[in-house]
């Protein structure tokens, strides 16, 4: 159990255009997902965290009008990149975790390529 | 800032030797620790949680935890070249305890 899928895996988009990545939990409802970015050879950077029907809570420094989050249900998270600029491009990962944990269960990843 | 600090490597060691992770953070309130591994390209997939004092172990994994000395660390018994990959050591935050702060990993490489 505790499957997290995104999708795309994979989108390459022209500058100035906006893409939607996708998080969803599979088999459980989550009560809080986070959006993570990670540059090539650097960890893991949260961005947010949403919970389901609230507003996201954003990292210091990341654009809340850039980059949107909707969690609109118990299972689906949207990431929203915004007029998108090739400083954008990077690896976007979602995570899920359940009622009262704190294990966090990853997502496969999205990889941005904006040109 | 909170922080989770790990040596960046690479950690080179021969096949079937043990392999030993360290880590450290500074958020004395931080009640779980978790190490993640991340194969290139791939998102991090837990390895083990440990939250108590003391060893953990789960297969060829053990976990240890020296909350006086704000110290993780991971030990992989007989290792494999399979193994091979960036370790992401993390802790949860005091003020959030949803939120999990990734330290920047090791880079181990199992050489035959």
């Amino acid at each position: 159990g505790a499957v997290v899928s995104q999708h795309p895996s994979r989108v390459i988009c022209k500058s100035g255009t906006s893409v939607k990545i996708e998080c969803r939990s599979l088999d459980f409802q989550a009560t809080t997902m986070f959006w993570y970015r990670q540059f090539p050879k650097q960890s893991l950077m949260l961005m947010a965290t949403s919970n389901e029907g609230s507003k996201a809570t954003y990292e210091q420094g990341v654009e809340k009008d850039k980059f949107l989050i909707n969690h609109a249900s118990l299972t689906l998270s949207t990431l929203t990149v915004t007029s998108a600029h090739p400083e954008d491009s990077s690896f976007y990962i979602c995570s899920a975790s359940r009622d009262r944990e704190n294990e966090q269960f990853f997502g496969p990843g999205t990889r941005l390529t904006v040109l | 800032q909170k922080e989770v600090e790990q040596n960046s490597g690479p950690l080179s060691v021969p096949e079937g030797a043990i392999a030993s992770l360290n880590c450290t953070y500074s958020d004395r309130g931080s009640q779980s620790f978790f190490w993640y591994r991340q194969y290139s390209g791939k998102s991090p997939e837990l390895i083990m949680f440990i939250y108590s004092n003391g060893d953990k172990e789960d297969g060829r994994f053990t976990a240890q935890l020296n909350k006086a000395s704000q110290y993780v660390s991971l030990l992989i018994r007989d290792s494999q070249p399979s193994d091979s990959a960036t370790y992401l050591c993390a802790a949860t935050a005091y003020s959030s305890a949803s939120k999990i702060i990734f330290g920047s990993g090791t880079r181990l490489s199992i050489r035959p």
